[in-house]
């Protein structure tokens, strides 16, 4: 069974630029979270979505954004970039049950110049 | 908001050696999980555990979970260098999960 898949895998981007994300999950797996992962910060959750619907929200500010598609696969998109923003953006995905075993992509490492 | 705790953040020890990771909190989790993760990698899942008290072992790492559910340790039994990583602890918060901080450990040959 293959994996969750993430591209690109690296990305560089300047200020003010906007950038989009790709995550397929696993076949049957209807629910995609993303996370940001930054050395100060850790792991930190952005959102949810199941079934092309944001199911969940994390502290995060409009500019990040995102959906998911009728095949589940699921973009992010941060608009407005600043320097704040580099981080490994990371993509799990899971059968949306009540205890969330959740899968990771190997992420996206984004650096915003 | 629920936060999850661990320690320590860093390890370093000699092959062959054991040593217990802690993740605790102080709200209660419906689930918790045990991630490793290693450099320009995603985090890769070794366990959930759901009950209070559970104890599961995956070859030399044993999991446990507290009876109240706020809390969890990984003691790892003979360490070996390709135990090196970060191992982080997630608590399941309705569809989320929220991570502790990780701990960084070293297993030097």
């Amino acid at each position: 069974k293959a994996g969750v898949t993430q591209t690109p895998r690296y990305l560089i981007k300047t200020r003010g630029q906007q950038v989009t994300l790709s995550c397929s999950p696993i076949s049957g797996h209807r629910s995609v979270s993303w996370y940001q992962q930054t050395p100060g910060q850790g792991l930190q959750f952005l959102f949810e979505y199941f079934s092309e619907t944001q199911r969940n929200k994390g502290n995060f500010p409009g500019r990040f954004s995102g959906r998911q598609f009728s095949n589940s696969r699921s973009e992010m998109n941060v608009s407005t970039l600043e320097l704040g923003d580099s981080a490994l953006y990371l993509c799990a995905s899971s059968l949306g049950s009540t205890f969330n075993e959740q899968f990771f992509g190997p992420g996206t490492r984004l650096t915003v110049l | 908001t629920q936060l999850l705790e661990q320690s320590p953040q860093f390890l370093s020890i000699q092959e062959g050696e054991n040593l217990t990771v802690y993740c605790n909190s102080s709200s209660v989790f419906s689930s918790l999980q045990w991630y490793r993760q290693e450099p320009g990698e995603g985090p890769v899942l070794l366990v959930t555990v759901v009950t209070g008290g559970e104890v599961k072992k995956l070859k030399r790492l044993t999991f446990q979970f507290g009876d109240a559910r706020k809390d969890s340790s990984l003691h790892i039994t003979a360490a070996q260098p390709g135990d090196t990583g970060l191992y982080l602890c997630a608590g399941g918060d309705g569809n989320k999960l929220v991570f502790g901080a990780g701990t960084i450990l070293r297993v030097k040959s």
